[in-house]
C-alpha cells in the first residue's frame, strides 16, 4: 500500500482559483479521483480519472495530472465550495485516500 | 437513482463485534457490474477504506484491518454487510457504504455513498 499526500489546508478569496494537490509515486501510473465533503454530509465525487467531471458537477471544478502529482482546481471559487477535499487512488490491494484538505473561502 | 442505506447498532462494547448492513436500492448487487465497499471516518479525521465485496462473495480488505474484518453479501435482499471483531475505541467512527464504479479501463471510484452511520465503541 502507499500514502497520498495532500496539504492540510488551502485558503482563497471568493472568485479566485483554488488548487489542491495530491502526490504519490504511484500516481505516475494510477488514476486519482477527488471527493468533496461538506460538514455532516457524505463525500461527493467531483473529479474521476484525474480530470473527468461527473454529470452535475459545476464546470469550475477541473483536474489535472503531471507525473506523481494530481491537482484539483476550482476556478472562481464560491462560498459554497468551502469543504474538505479528498483524493483517492487504487492499487492491486485496494483503495487509498489522501489525508484531506480543508478549503477555506475567506 | 441509486441509494444506499446503512443500518446497525450505534453503540458497541469494547472487544465485541461491530455489525452493519448496507441496503441498496435503484441497483441490483447481483448484476455483477459493481463492487460494494465500506469506508469509515473517525470524527474530525479523514476517510479510511475498509474493504469491498463483489456479488459472488469475493472480497478485498484493507491490509491494516484484514485480521478483524469480514464482509458478506445477501443478493436475495440486495444488501451487504460488515463485521469488525475485537473492537476498541479506535474503531469509533462514521461508517459509510458505497458503490464502487468500475469503468471499462478497470478504474474504480466511489460514485454513490450512503449517508453514514455513527458507531461508538464504549463500555
Amino acid at each position: 500500500s502507499y500514502e497520498l499526500t495532500q496539504p492540510p489546508s488551502v485558503s482563497v478569496s471568493p472568485g479566485q482559483t483554488a488548487r489542491i494537490t495530491c502526490s504519490a509515486d504511484a500516481l505516475a501510473k494510477q488514476y486519482a479521483h477527488w471527493y468533496q465533503q461538506k460538514p455532516g454530509q457524505a463525500p461527493v465525487l467531483v473529479i474521476c480519472k484525474d480530470s473527468e467531471r461527473p454529470s452535475g458537477i459545476p464546470e469550475r471544478f477541473s483536474g489535472s495530472s503531471s507525473g506523481t502529482i494530481v491537482t484539483l482546481t476550482i476556478s472562481g471559487v464560491q462560498a459554497e465550495d468551502e469543504a474538505d477535499y479528498y483524493c483517492q487512488s487504487s492499487d492491486t490491494s485496494g483503495h487509498v485516500f489522501g489525508g484531506g484538505t480543508k478549503l477555506t473561502v475567506l | 437513482q441509486v441509494q444506499l442505506h446503512e443500518s446497525g447498532p450505534g453503540l458497541v462494547k469494547p472487544s465485541q463485534t461491530l455489525s452493519l448492513t448496507c441496503t441498496v436500492s435503484g441497483d441490483s448487487i447481483s448484476s455483477g457490474t459493481h463492487y460494494w465497499s465500506w469506508i469509515r471516518q473517525p470524527a474530525g479525521k479523514g476517510l479510511e477504506w475498509i474493504g469491498r465485496i463483489y456479488e459472488g462473495g469475493s472480497t478485498n480488505y484493507n491490509p491494516s484491518l484484514m485480521s478483524r474484518v469480514t464482509m458478506s453479501v445477501d443478493t436475495s435482499k440486495n444488501r451487504f454487510s460488515l463485521e469488525v471483531s475485537s473492537v476498541t475505541a479506535a474503531d469509533t467512527a462514521l461508517y459509510y457504504c458505497a458503490r464502487e464504479t468500475m469503468d471499462i479501463a478497470l478504474v474504480h471510484y466511489f460514485e454513490y455513498w450512503g449517508q453514514g452511520i455513527l458507531v461508538t465503541v464504549s463500555p
